[in-house]
């Protein structure tokens, strides 16, 4: 089965410490993955993604995100938390609908609250 | 350079009416998805599209239809509205591939009451 977990529905975290949002995935095959961040009324934007290479990715806003293969992890962190990093954030994984067409498959989103 | 573009960003409906969503991109992306948003739910995968006249369900499609006559439109029509359609839905598009992130809409808040 393809799909995403985020286990933790919300993050504090105080700003100027370093932040983890985690995210573990089940697919087949080599893994595509992905983070978004949602501002409140906005769509998704995109901050990283991972397709090959360097296990550690780097994405916009000063995000990282470190893939684990054996861990079938995908965690996105920041070293230094902005209260304007506040939003909620979804992992997401490339799955297969059929040979050579594909969806994103989302987690359920965790919420991230870092106080001033 | 617009992106995808969503209309209407608000909408509250009767029980029994029906609306399209409209959506638009200008990347010339070939493929195209519906999502819908509920708090602690994610997104689900509504209708997708690989290309102009080729359209699939995906994981929730009762209660909706789309087409896709150009490579820019794809809209999503609900017919009867009901109250489990009361959601935020997403539009995305991608060039295809999977390797690629996804462009998203900036969302309709579809209210049924």
């Amino acid at each position: 089965a393809q799909s995403v977990a985020q286990p933790e529905d919300q993050v504090n975290v105080a700003e100027g410490n370093p932040l983890t949002v985690k995210c573990t995935y089940s697919v087949s095959g080599n893994p595509y993955l992905f983070w978004y961040v949602q501002y409140p009324n906005r769509g998704l934007q995109f901050l990283l993604k991972y397709i090959t290479g360097d296990n550690l990715v780097k994405g916009s806003y000063g995000f990282e995100a470190e893939f684990n293969k054996s861990q079938t992890s995908f965690h996105l962190k920041k070293p230094s938390a902005l209260v304007s990093d506040s939003a909620l954030y979804f992992c997401a994984v490339r799955g297969r609908i059929t040979s050579g067409t594909y969806k994103y498959i989302f987690g359920t989103g965790t919420r991230l609250k870092v106080l001033a | 350079n617009a992106g995808v573009t969503q209309t209407p960003k608000f909408r509250i409906l009767k029980i029994g009416q029906s609306m399209t969503l409209q959506c638009a991109q200008d990347m010339n992306h070939n493929y195209m998805y519906w999502y819908r948003q509920d708090p602690g739910m994610g997104l689900k995968l509504i209708y997708y599209s690989v290309g102009a006249g080729i359209t699939d369900k995906g994981e929730v499609p009762n209660g909706y239809n789309v087409s896709r006559s150009t490579t820019e439109d794809f809209p999503l029509r609900l017919e009867l509205a009901a109250p489990s359609q009361t959601s935020v839905y997403f539009c995305a598009s991608t060039p295809g591939g999977g390797n690629t992130e996804a462009f998203f809409g900036q969302g309709t808040r579809l209210t049924v009451v």
